[in-house]
């Protein structure tokens, strides 16, 4: 794949519901990155994987919130029973190594009414 | 704690004219240093990248980028702008545990 690619592009949901965001990272990249922006605002970190290493979990908001990644491949993001305050566009990066340039993909927006 | 500061929210300028968007960071040692573009609609795209040498980086669009170590800080110049340049534009810094420390954004407008 030629980049990083995210599913869905927009998700709308009711308060209460849980919902799974997916990431492809491209391939080879040992590093992947969940990041939550939301409107107007910068990026704020959640979660970081890299390779096989126990992910860094330091940014994640709350209990809801939660990410899996197997080996160097797909991650998903999970956030349960979500609040209107989880509304925002959820970007996923990957890089070769941490502190390398991080390629993004097109983000998810998530709704949640 | 390391920090990234970008101390203007927005920057309007006009069609031609020059650009300097400011980034300061506070970091021990000599950081890696990133300005990343975000444009409407579009992901976010690496411009440039300081990790050693040469002080004055060069990056894509016409961009480039200088490392004042005295004054800790990696500003963006162009010295042209065009309309397309319009977009918000972010300065990231590594901290200790390699994750990049992202400044809040400085959202570009540009006058006809």
């Amino acid at each position: 794949g030629a980049g990083v690619s995210q599913s869905p592009s927009n998700k709308v949901t009711e308060k209460g519901k849980d919902v799974e965001l997916r990431c492809d990272p491209i391939s080879g990249h040992t590093a992947l990155y969940w990041y939550r922006q939301r409107l107007g605002q910068g990026l704020e970190f959640l979660i970081y994987f890299q390779g096989n290493s126990a992910p860094d979990k330091s940014g994640l908001p709350s209990d809801r919130f939660s990410a899996e990644r197997t080996g160097e491949s797909v991650s998903t993001l999970t956030i349960q029973r979500t609040q209107q305050e989880d509304s925002a566009v959820y970007l996923c990066a990957s890089s070769l190594a941490r502190a390398d340039e991080q390629f993004f993909g097109p983000g998810t927006r998530l709704t949640v009414l | 704690a390391q920090s990234v500061t970008q101390p203007d929210i927005h920057i309007t300028v006009s069609e031609g004219a020059s650009l300097e968007l400011r980034c300061n960071y506070s970091y021990g040692a000599t950081p890696y240093l990133f300005w990343y573009v975000q444009s409407p609609g579009q992901g976010l795209q690496l411009l440039l990248k300081y990790f050693s040498g040469d002080t004055l980086v060069q990056g894509i669009k016409g961009f480039e980028a200088e490392f004042k170590r005295s004054q800790s800080s990696f500003n963006l110049r162009k010295p042209s702008v065009h309309w397309s340049d319009a977009a918000e534009y972010f300065c990231a810094v590594p901290d200790s545990n390699y994750q990049l420390i992202w400044g809040a954004g400085t959202k570009l407008i540009i006058k006809p």
